[in-house]
């Protein structure tokens, strides 16, 4: 049975920090994995997809990597802002669902 | 391009009665499936409907249930209302299987 974790669970920074957050998985044999953002009480926005052939994917302060072999993959985000300020989640595509991992609710204060 | 509708947004129910949730997925987006959000078991998936069939249906007993008409739109409903029902459910919508997937604001339901 696929699971996925995230870590930190939490994470509070400065303005202006550079972020990595850690998506990992139990089963590589994945089609694709997607990153999230879910501000309160509000839907789900999407970030980045990346292809199950592709190693990374860019959009514009985000950067995600997948490296099935370890079973991992990075949301790294630059230069960090309080807007960016949300839950960051992870999910792998395996056929018709998603599976969701459990999270990572970022504070970025002034 | 609109973006993935969910109506209503908020719903108070009691216990014992039934809801019905809609779902109108991205134009040219043929894929809807459902997910429950709750506070202990984070994003759970519900089922899924591609052109009017059912392909994939998660672990929720018989009193969830779906369907998707022929313009995409998809409705849930969810009988004899437990609280442990209250959640948020969230809708979201795919051109096809393995593509990008994009998500309703979600319908908040309490169950009093």
């Amino acid at each position: 049975k696929q699971e996925v974790t995230q870590i930190p669970a939490a994470l509070s920074v400065p303005e202006g920090e550079n972020l990595v957050l850690n998506c990992s998985f139990t089963d590589s044999a994945i089609y694709n994995l997607q990153w999230f953002r879910q501000d309160p009480g509000k839907g789900l926005t999407s970030l980045l997809l990346i292809q199950s052939s592709q190693r990374e994917q860019t959009s514009g302060r985000l950067n995600a990597s997948l490296d099935k072999s370890s079973g991992r993959s990075t949301l790294y985000i630059a230069a960090s802002q309080p807007g960016d300020s949300a839950t960051y989640l992870c999910a792998l595509y395996n056929t018709d669902k998603l599976i969701f991992g459990t999270g990572t609710r970022l504070q970025v204060f002034p | 391009k609109a973006g993935v509708t969910q109506t209503p947004r908020y719903l108070i129910k009691t216990r014992g009665q039934q809801v019905t949730l809609s779902c109108s997925p991205i134009s040219g987006h043929r894929s809807v499936s459902w997910y429950q959000q709750t506070p202990g078991q984070g994003l759970q998936f519900l089922f899924e409907y591609f052109s009017e069939t059912q392909r994939n249906k998660g672990n929720f007993p018989g009193r969830f249930s779906g369907r998707q008409f022929s313009n995409s739109r998809s409705e849930m409903n969810v009988s004899t209302l437990e609280l442990g029902d209250s959640a948020l459910y969230l809708c979201a919508s795919r051109e096809q299987m393995n593509t990008e997937a994009f998500f309703g604001q979600g319908t908040r339901l309490t169950v009093v």
